[in-house]
């Protein structure tokens, strides 16, 4: 275990569903990632949160919506997603924002239907 | 634009001979790399790194390379276990910003 934890692990939901990812880190890391990966692509960056402030926004449709409330969680609050967001969706941690390596959770598996 | 990409997108081995997965970065100045392990049903696992300031870094049963007149990385699995199949991504940093580039990743299967 990497102690990056997301939960759910699987999620199935209509396009008028409105749902939440989680994600906790056991690290006492102080950057938080959400990646999104869909088949056949490389990882693409979404969010980036450090001590709690989003430093990032990677172009994200705002029906994404992340949330970090404190250092060791973070949210992904999705609403009315469309079928080609369907993907992995990948939480990551670091001590920081520089150059440190990202330690990644085992991923929610989302399905738009 | 800049990607990062990976040569063999399938890559199968005989358990206990040595695997070499490739990478082809295209960042001149990008001057950190990793390599990820990503198993079936789970999220990258960090394998090894490497500076620009390397050609070459070894840890348990794993080495990578960094060829930067190329722009090429490898990593070198030994004695290939059932274990080490998996997808192998790189990723490359540039300076100045905290943001990887990941490539699509290689499937290495192990056979038996």
């Amino acid at each position: 275990e990497t102690g990056v934890t997301q939960t759910p692990r699987h999620l199935v939901m209509g396009m008028t569903n409105k749902k939440s990812l989680k994600c906790e880190q056991h690290l006492g890391h102080n950057a938080m990632y959400w990646y999104k990966q869909s088949a056949k692509k490389p990882l693409e960056l979404m969010f980036v949160y450090s001590l709690e402030e989003r430093v990032e926004n990677n172009s994200v449709p705002s029906r994404f919506s992340p949330e970090c409330p404190n250092s060791s969680h973070l949210f992904l609050h999705l609403h009315t997603l469309q079928p080609e967001d369907s993907a992995l969706y990948l939480c990551a941690s670091s001590q920081g924002q520089g150059r440190e390596t990202q330690y990644f959770g085992p991923g929610t598996r989302l399905l738009v239907l | 634009g800049e990607s990062v990409g990976l040569h063999l997108p399938t890559l199968s081995v005989q358990e206990g001979d040595n695997s070499i997965i490739n990478c082809a970065y295209s960042n001149s100045a990008s001057d950190y790399f990793i390599w990820y392990k990503q198993e079936s049903g789970k999220g990258p696992q960090f394998i090894i790194d490497i500076r620009s300031n390397m050609d070459k870094r070894q840890g348990q049963r794993v080495t990578v390379l960094l060829n930067k007149t190329v722009k090429h990385l490898s990593l070198q699995i030994a004695a290939t276990q059932p274990g080490d199949s998996a997808v192998y991504f790189c990723a490359e940093n540039p300076p100045g910003t905290y943001k990887y580039i990941f490539g699509t990743g290689t499937r290495l299967k192990v056979l038996a």
